[in-house]
């Protein structure tokens, strides 16, 4: 069982449409990442999330860390095919170091 | 932060032969980690590889098929060992640095086809 539920699995959408990829989890983590991978390239990090309820923005990229910080969505406005790619949350466990734990990924293809 | 070299970057291979994919770190680290990527799919953790004692492995995934090697604190090798097809992926090391947040570096991948 995965400990961050990621959805959708797949995303396969226009050049200009807006979409957002949700991660859940049960479990309540001190911060929460979201990453990108491109073909032929390890992933990367977007951005950290830490505050409940904190929203972030990155150009057409909007982060946001649930209130009881289980849960978080990233939002693209206006998608572009620079945009395509495999897109993974990450969480960090609550007290001392904990290994992340990564989402089971969120493939997006912005068609042209 | 940290800068993980990964080599090779692409292989092709027979099967019944053995791969080493060898990473490097800019900075000394407890800890790396080897992940497994199939086609189209997420990130599976193979193995912990701790300096110093031996890697820790993750259900499904066993030594004598995925040795691992951690000479000191910026180096680890993973070997695919006696592959077949279903070997064929991406093999990621990563890194996980704590500067308040952890936060996860991935070397570049190596995509392993074997045939």
């Amino acid at each position: 069982t995965q400990l961050l539920e990621q959805s959708p699995q797949f995303l396969s959408i226009q050049e200009g449409e807006n979409l957002t990829v949700y991660c859940n989890s049960s479990s309540v983590f001190s911060s929460l990442q979201w990453y990108r991978q491109e073909p032929g390239e390890g992933p990367v990090l977007l951005v950290t999330v830490v505050t409940g309820g904190e929203v972030k923005k990155l150009k057409r990229l909007t982060f946001q860390f649930g209130d009881a910080r289980k849960d978080s969505s990233l939002h693209i406005t206006a998608a572009q095919t620079g945009d395509t790619g495999l897109y993974l949350c990450a969480g960090e466990r609550t007290g001392g170091y904990n290994k992340l734990i990564f989402g089971a990924g969120t493939r997006l293809a912005v068609h042209p | 932060s940290a800068v993980i070299s990964q080599k090779p970057s692409r292989d092709i291979c027979q099967r019944g032969t053995s791969l080493t994919i060898q990473c490097q770190v800019d900075s000394q680290v407890t800890m790396m980690f080897w992940y497994r990527q199939q086609p189209g799919q997420s990130l599976t953790l193979i193995a912990t590889a701790n300096q110093g004692s031996e890697a820790t492995y993750e259900s499904g995934f066993v030594i004598d098929k995925f040795p691992i090697s951690r000479p000191n604190l910026t180096f680890s090798t993973l070997t695919v060992s006696n592959m077949s097809p279903e070997d064929s992926s991406i093999y990621l090391c990563s890194v996980e640095v704590r500067a308040g947040n952890t936060e996860a570096f991935f070397g570049q991948g190596t995509r392993l086809t074997v045939v």
